[in-house]
Formats: C-alpha cells, sequence, structure tokens
C-alpha cells in the first residue's frame, strides 16, 4: 500500500505564475482533505471533501485556489497566480469516513521566488 | 473562535525521563481530541486518539475536561520519540496546533 500519494514533492516557481498540485488517496476513502502547512505551524484546513463534494471550503482563498475532485477519487489544487507568501508545504490527506483516522500524504514544498 | 494552543515550541529531555507535552484547547461542545507526530524525513501521522483510551508507543494522554486540555504523556522517554506532535482537536476537521518538538538526548 503506497498510502496517499503526492505530486510533485518540490516545486519552485516565479510569482505569479500557475502551479498545480496533485493527490491520490488510499483506494476506497472517501473524505479528502488539502492542508497548508507554514514554517513552524501546523497543518491549516484549505478544503475538505467527501466523494467528490467540497464540503468545507471556507479557508480556501478562492481568488486564486481552486480545487477540484472530478470522480470522487484523486484531486488536484491550483494556484493561479502564485505570491511570494504562497510558499509553504502542501499536504494532503485521506480518510475512510469523515471522522476516522486521516492518513496524510508526503506533502509539496512550493518555493514562489 | 476555535483555538489549540501547545505553549512549549521545544522540548528537550535525556532519556528516560518522563514527558509531557502540553495541549488546551477552545472548542464548543466536546470533539474528538488526537494527537499526530511527524518524525524526521516521515510524512505525519496519528499517534493516538481520545477515544480509543490506548496507550502507543508508551504514550497516554489524559482529557481534562474543565481545564480543556489533552496533555500527551510517556514516563521514560526514548531516543526514537525525538519528533514533532501536534495537538489536533476537531469534528469533521480537525485544528491542529502548531506542534511542540520533542527532543530526546542519550
Amino acid at each position: 500500500e503506497a498510502g496517499v500519494v503526492q505530486s510533485p514533492r518540490y516545486k519552485i516557481i516565479e510569482k505569479k505564475q500557475p502551479v498545480a498540485f496533485w493527490c491520490n488517496p488510499i483506494s476506497g476513502h472517501n473524505t479528502l482533505y488539502w492542508y497548508l502547512q507554514n514554517l513552524g505551524q501546523g497543518p491549516e484546513l484549505l478544503i475538505r471533501y467527501e466523494n467528490e463534494e467540497a464540503v468545507d471550503d471556507s479557508q480556501l482563498p478562492k481568488d486564486r485556489f481552486s480545487a477540484e475532485r472530478l470522480k470522487g477519487v484523486d484531486s488536484t489544487l491550483k494556484i493561479q497566480p502564485a505570491e511570494l507568501g504562497d510558499s509553504a508545504v502542501y499536504l494532503c490527506a485521506s480518510s475512510f469516513q469523515t471522522d476516522t483516522e486521516a492518513f496524510f500524504g508526503q506533502g509539496t514544498r512550493l518555493t514562489v521566488v | 473562535a476555535q483555538r489549540v494552543t501547545q505553549p512549549e515550541k521545544l522540548l528537550s529531555v535525556f532519556k528516560g525521563a518522563p514527558v509531557e507535552l502540553k495541549c488546551n484547547y477552545s472548542y464548543s461542545g466536546s470533539p474528538e481530541l488526537f494527537w499526530y507526530v511527524q518524525y524526521s524525513r516521515q510524512r505525519l501521522q496519528l499517534l493516538l486518539r481520545h477515544i480509543s483510551r490506548e496507550s502507543i508507543k508508551g504514550f497516554t494522554a489524559d482529557l481534562n475536561k474543565g481545564e480543556t486540555s489533552f496533555h500527551l504523556k510517556k514516563p521514560f522517554a526514548q531516543e526514537e520519540d525525538s519528533a514533532m506532535y501536534y495537538c489536533a482537536p476537531g469534528y469533521s476537521t480537525l485544528t491542529f496546533g502548531k506542534g511542540t518538538m520533542l527532543l530526546v538526548s542519550p
């Protein structure tokens, strides 16, 4: 079992460029989360999916961030355009259902220069 | 507002010493309570959850509803316990604290 798979592991882009992150959750997990983790901070939720429905996106900065989980399996998080302050680790997690253990991916470390 | 406080950024102890990582939370109702751990170069993973009332790797966590605290404890720390620890209360979505780095020296 590979666990939650995220790609890429690292990404360096110039400000104002677009960037996308991909996440493949554990097979059979209906709930998928995207978290943002700044240096020295704990993970902060960006969006939570139940199957293909975004049920909690209140913390997602919708002017530049978007996410999709079209078939209720893998998911993509996009930033357009990226800003310097978006430099962080983006974590994906999945769980069988909402109140069960969340399994995390390795994360994507984004650096915006 | 939902808030989680882990007052120590760094906790440094010697091997065999007792450890207590503090967590205080401000949350409406009675949330689920979790401790997650991240070892060096590994992904974030669940250590234990209150509802299970288990001891994992010698760690236990005591819920004090009056003080709204959920401190993580281990009587004898080991070098392999060195890691980043996050307290996380929540319902359908967890709120993570800023984390405490535990460093266990030989």
